[in-house]
């Protein structure tokens, strides 16, 4: 059962131009959401997070949104630029639970064409 | 600030052998948590340790372990080596996840022949 799920497995889309990355979750405990960034051979770059208290939260060029209701979150990247190229990942935790465990989506894969 | 350093970075390993991932922390980081990253599964969780106490386990056989040191480093042991072993291992770091997040090593390639 994949509680975290990333729906397109690639996206492409042209310099300067928003990049809109969605992730859908089902388990309702979830209350901490992320999204990380991930180059070939490095780890995981976390970019930035919400929890469900709020329904947006911004940082620069990096946008993320969360739909509590439909259980939706969506990432938004703008301008998006070349080196903007990787695999993002959504995550999710119940962080009143005080873990280091993250569910993570399958990923999807953005390609920034200049 | 050093990141969080994995070692070594390439293992080649023969089934039913073991082997040992380290870990090192970011300084005054008190978690630890391992991640399998596979092609097939993806990013799955292994395990987390907060001061030198298993706080947390995913869903992996008993083949695989954990410690943590006093000095928050970790270390990670899978017995009995098989080959759908084969994975990134991640090692990530985090003073405290329910006000941080975590952040992650390079991670450790292993492969299983």
């Amino acid at each position: 059962d994949q509680q975290v799920k990333q729906n397109s497995p690639s996206l492409s889309v042209q310099e300067g131009r928003i990049s809109i990355l969605n992730c859908d979750y089902t388990n309702s405990m979830f209350d901490y959401f992320l999204w990380y960034k991930k180059y070939p051979a490095e780890g995981p770059t976390f970019l930035i997070s919400i929890s469900s208290i709020k329904d947006k939260n911004e940082d620069g060029r990096f946008t993320v949104f969360l739909n509590k209701s439909a259980k939706h979150l969506s990432l938004h990247i703008v301008p998006s630029q070349p080196g903007d190229s990787a695999v993002y990942f959504c995550a999710a935790s119940g962080v009143s639970s005080n873990t280091g465990k993250l569910i993570f989506g399958q990923g999807t894969t953005l390609q920034v064409k200049p | 600030k050093a990141g969080v350093t994995q070692t070594p970075r390439y293992l080649i390993k023969t089934r039913g052998q073991q082997v040992t991932l380290s870990c090192s922390p970011i300084s005054g980081h008190r978690s630890v948590s391992w991640y399998q990253q596979t092609p097939g599964q993806g990013l799955q969780f292994l395990f987390e340790y907060f001061s030198e106490t298993q706080r947390n386990k995913g869903n992996f056989p008993g083949r695989f372990s954990g410690r943590q040191f006093s000095n928050s480093r970790s270390e990670m042991n899978v017995s009995t080596l098989e080959l759908g072993d084969s994975a990134l291992y991640l090692c990530a770091s985090s003073f405290d996840p329910a006000e941080s997040p975590l952040h992650f090593g390079n991670g450790t390639r292993l492969t299983v022949t």
